[in-house]
Order: structure tokens, then sequence, then C-alpha cells
């Protein structure tokens, strides 16, 4: 069954730095979204992408974050500066279209650890 | 800002039994709820769903009914099995938000032997 993948499955890194979070979504997928999870909070929608470009960003979603589809099969979503209240899981989703109700298939998610 | 509620952090059932799990919803433009399913290290994985012109929706086990005018959802689950165990998120889109998923905290589900 196909399956929305993300690596690494870990990141650590020191603040200020710059990550970049990788996400294989399902090959036939035309829609793509970045969701987090502060630990302990709910799951936060950051950004839906289709056709290339952004369609629809959260108030989260400032100019420290980005996304790119680099190529035909990988969606990247990168923190420019990273700061400690970035620390939560990141999870991609993927789904066949962008209709109302249509399943988001979900990634493992990233756990990204600033210190 | 809490569009979606699930006020229930945990629920302990009985294996055998039947699962209840509420959400409210407080934003009258959400036209589609989904329910998904989170085990601890795994990315959440779709249930179930409904539009808000029906108040039933039905798959196996799984059943969700919606009450509009109450803005609330329930899922019921029957039987419960072990493997039910997780936590449930309700989530809701609205038309015009290019759907996006508005979550729930979720309900922390144990089923007990």
């Amino acid at each position: 069954e196909p399956e929305v993948t993300q690596t690494p499955s870990h990141q650590v890194t020191q603040m200020g730095q710059e990550v970049i979070l990788r996400c294989v979504p399902i090959s036939n997928h035309l829609y793509f979204y970045w969701y987090r999870q502060i630990l302990g909070q709910k799951v936060e929608f950051l950004v839906s992408f289709y056709n290339n470009e952004i369609s629809e960003k959260s108030e989260i979603f400032d100019d420290q974050f980005s996304v790119e589809r680099p190529d035909g099969s990988n969606f990247t979503l990168k923190i420019r500066s990273t700061k400690l209240e970035d620390s939560a899981m990141y999870f991609c989703a993927s789904s066949e279209w962008g209709l109302a109700g249509d399943e988001q298939f979900f990634g493992p998610g990233t756990r990204l650890t600033v210190l | 800002d809490q569009q979606v509620k699930q006020n229930s952090p945990s629920l302990s059932v009985q294996e055998g039994r039947i699962s209840i799990l509420n959400c409210d919803y407080t934003n009258s433009m959400f036209d589609y709820f989904l329910w998904y399913k989170k085990y601890p290290a795994e990315g959440p994985t779709f249930l179930i769903s409904i539009s808000s012109i029906k108040d039933k929706n039905e798959d196996g086990r799984f059943t969700v009914f919606l009450n509009k005018s109450a803005k609330h959802l329930s899922l019921h689950i029957v039987p419960s099995q072990p493997g039910d165990s997780a936590v449930y998120f309700c989530a809701a889109s609205a038309q015009g938000s290019n759907y996006q998923l508005i979550w729930g905290a979720g309900t922390k589900l144990i089923i007990k032997p």
C-alpha cells in the first residue's frame, strides 16, 4: 500500500540553525500539507501546497518557513533560523484531490528538537 | 481559539463494549468532519468522515454521528477491540479554506481486556 514517508525521523539542531525536513508524498497525489504537533498540544496546520505553489498557510507559517517541491517526488519544509519553540513533531500529508473531506494521508513524522 | 474541542482527554472501555468519542465545534462554516486514529510514533491514520449534509456515516465497526444544531459529533466503535487503543482526533474542514484540517486535542482510548 502506498504511503507517505518522511526523513529524518529525528532531527536535533541548535537554535538559529536552518533545518530541512523531507517528505515523499504518495506518487499520484496532487495536494501536500505540513502540520506540526508540539508535545502535549494539538495538531496544527502549517501550509498546503498545490501546483508548485502555496495555496494556504496559517499564522504559524511566517517568513522563517518555506516549502518546496524540488523534484517530482520530494516535498520539503525549511525552517531558516530555528527557535526553541519550533521543537515539535512535524507531519507531512498528501491527498489525491483537495476536496473537502478528502482523506489526507500522513507520514510518520519528524521529531525536531531545537537546543 | 478552540474551534474543535474534544473534552475528554482519555476514555477507558471494556473489550467488546461500545466506545463513544465526542467532539464539539464552534465554527458553523465547517462542512466536513474527519476522525483520525494515531498510534505512538506514527502519523495520524484516517478512519471515517462525514459531510455536513449527512447525520450518520457507517464503515464496519465505526459509525460517526453528526448533530449540526448542537455542533456535535461522535464516533462509535462497536465492538471495541484491543487494537483500537490509540489517540483519536476529530478534525474539521471548511469549504473555501483549501481544506486545511483543524484538529481537536485528541482523546486517548484505552481498551481493557
